[in-house]
């Protein structure tokens, strides 16, 4: 059965203390792999989207990664505006457009 | 470029009864995809419609319903409400849905007494 699980369930940092967030997924046949930023009362906004082992993508103070087994998502100093739960997904069976999430990681950036 | 829209915000309802939450999809995208997201389960997948037809289906009683319709907004239904369908209901759209990254509306939370 396809799995995502994301660690730590939740991180503070200091503002400027870079750190990286986890996605191991379990799936066969890897159709690509989403990070959403989720704030509290909005639905989540999409990040980025990997499809092969070894991609990287980046976005201000974001850059996730990819491997066979597991994602990264890597903050770079971030700010209190990162603030904010992480969640990471994979599409479902071939041909089927639903994601799997995983519980996300909840980041909480301290001025 | 509009987001996705999801009406109503907020309902409170009793057990028992049914509920319609609407969803206007992107501009050019028909795909539309429901979640269902609580604090205890995370993100479920519900279903999926595409050229107003239900093209997958999650793992939910058959008093979760949906349709689409031409200009691909989509509805879902839910029927005999209980309790534990208090949930966040999100829709999601994409262009054609294959492995291609969904965007989500703000959802519409669903509170039973």
């Amino acid at each position: 059965e396809d799995q995502v699980t994301q660690s730590p369930e939740a991180l503070r940092l200091q503002e400027g203390e870079s750190s990286s967030l986890n996605c191991s997924y379990t799936v066969s046949g890897l159709r690509g792999l989403f990070w959403y930023r989720q704030d509290p009362g909005k639905g989540p906004e999409f990040l980025f989207t990997l499809y092969s082992a070894g991609e990287e993508k980046e976005k201000e103070r974001l850059k996730a990664t990819l491997t066979k087994k597991e994602s990264f998502l890597h903050i770079t100093a971030p700010k209190p505006e990162d603030s904010a739960t992480y969640l990471c997904a994979v599409p479902g069976q071939t041909g089927a457009n639903n994601l799997f999430f995983g519980t996300g990681t909840r980041l909480t950036v301290i001025p | 470029k509009a987001g996705v829209t999801q009406t109503p915000r907020y309902l409170i309802k009793t057990r028992g009864q049914q509920v319609t939450l609407s969803c206007s999809p992107i501009s050019g995208h028909r795909s539309v995809s429901w979640y269902q997201q609580t604090p205890g389960q995370g993100l479920q997948f519900l279903f999926e419609y595409f050229s107003e037809t239900q093209r997958n289906k999650g793992n939910f009683p058959g008093r979760f319903s949906g349709r689409q319709f031409s200009n691909s907004r989509s509805e879902m239904n839910v029927s005999t409400l209980e309790l534990g369908d208090s949930a966040l209901y999100l829709c999601a759209s994409s262009l054609d849905g294959r492995n291609q990254p969904q965007h989500f509306g703000d959802g519409t939370r669903l509170s039973i007494l």
